[in-house]
């Protein structure tokens, strides 16, 4: 059993359409993340959700709109696409906002924006 | 954000201990330290992390220097599944989250 899972794996798709990733934890944990990985590597958190209240929230454009139906899913929706959102994005969870630094990452899901 | 600096790749024969550094100078003395690495594609993977004392699990050993101000992350017997980016980070704490800030990492290529 996958502890993170995010779908889909990978998403291509025209600039300034609509696009959502979603992701799932199976580990009980009370906290969950986004995180976004550019084309030079760099790993920015976007996102923090304790239990499905926003704790964490980035200089992130206001297009970037993060949902959290339960604790066990954190959903990230995207509106008018650009060239630049164009990266990997991975989702982590945590036992809780006191583990926040032992998380456990999903397998990412790549993003190409044409 | 306490910063951390560490050299941009290594290479590490098959077999041996790779010592892998970081700097963080600027460190609270709450402040913990973390590494993680990234092996080719995959999400991050949590190894390792330590207050004050030196750490050790079935992955790897943490040590840091009595001031705080650096660490040494040793794997003490490299194999090739091993090539990754190990990423040293100090975890940062505000008054309701916490949150890990990713650097540029250091390039562990394994080698038979």
């Amino acid at each position: 059993d996958t502890a993170v899972s995010q779908t889909p794996k990978y998403l291509v798709t025209q600039m300034g359409n609509d696009k959502s990733i979603k992701c799932e934890q199976n580990l009980g944990h009370d906290t969950m993340y986004w995180y976004k990985q550019d084309s030079k590597k760099f790993l920015k958190i976007m996102f923090s959700y304790n239990n499905k209240e926003l704790i964490i929230n980035e200089t992130v454009p206001n297009r970037f709109s993060p949902k959290s139906p339960d604790k066990a899913h954190l959903n990230l929706h995207i509106n008018s696409l650009e060239l630049g959102d164009s990266a990997v994005y991975f989702c982590a969870s945590s036992h809780d906002r006191a583990f926040a630094g032992e998380l456990f990452f999903g397998e990412g899901s790549r993003l190409t924006v044409l | 954000d306490a910063k951390t600096t560490q050299p941009p790749s290594m290479d590490c024969a098959e077999g041996r201990a790779a010592n892998l550094p970081c700097n963080h100078s600027t460190i609270s003395g709450n402040e913990y330290v973390y590494w993680y690495r990234q092996i080719h594609s995959q999400g991050p993977q949590y190894i390792i992390h330590g207050l004050k004392n030196n750490e050790t699990n079935e992955m790897a050993s943490l040590i840091i220097t009595e001031d705080r101000k650096s660490s040494t992350l040793i794997l003490p017997h490299a194999t090739l599944r091993d090539t990754a980016v190990y990423y040293c980070i100090v975890r940062s704490d505000t008054g309701t989250a916490s949150k890990l800030t990713f650097g540029t990492g250091t390039r562990l290529q394994v080698t038979l």
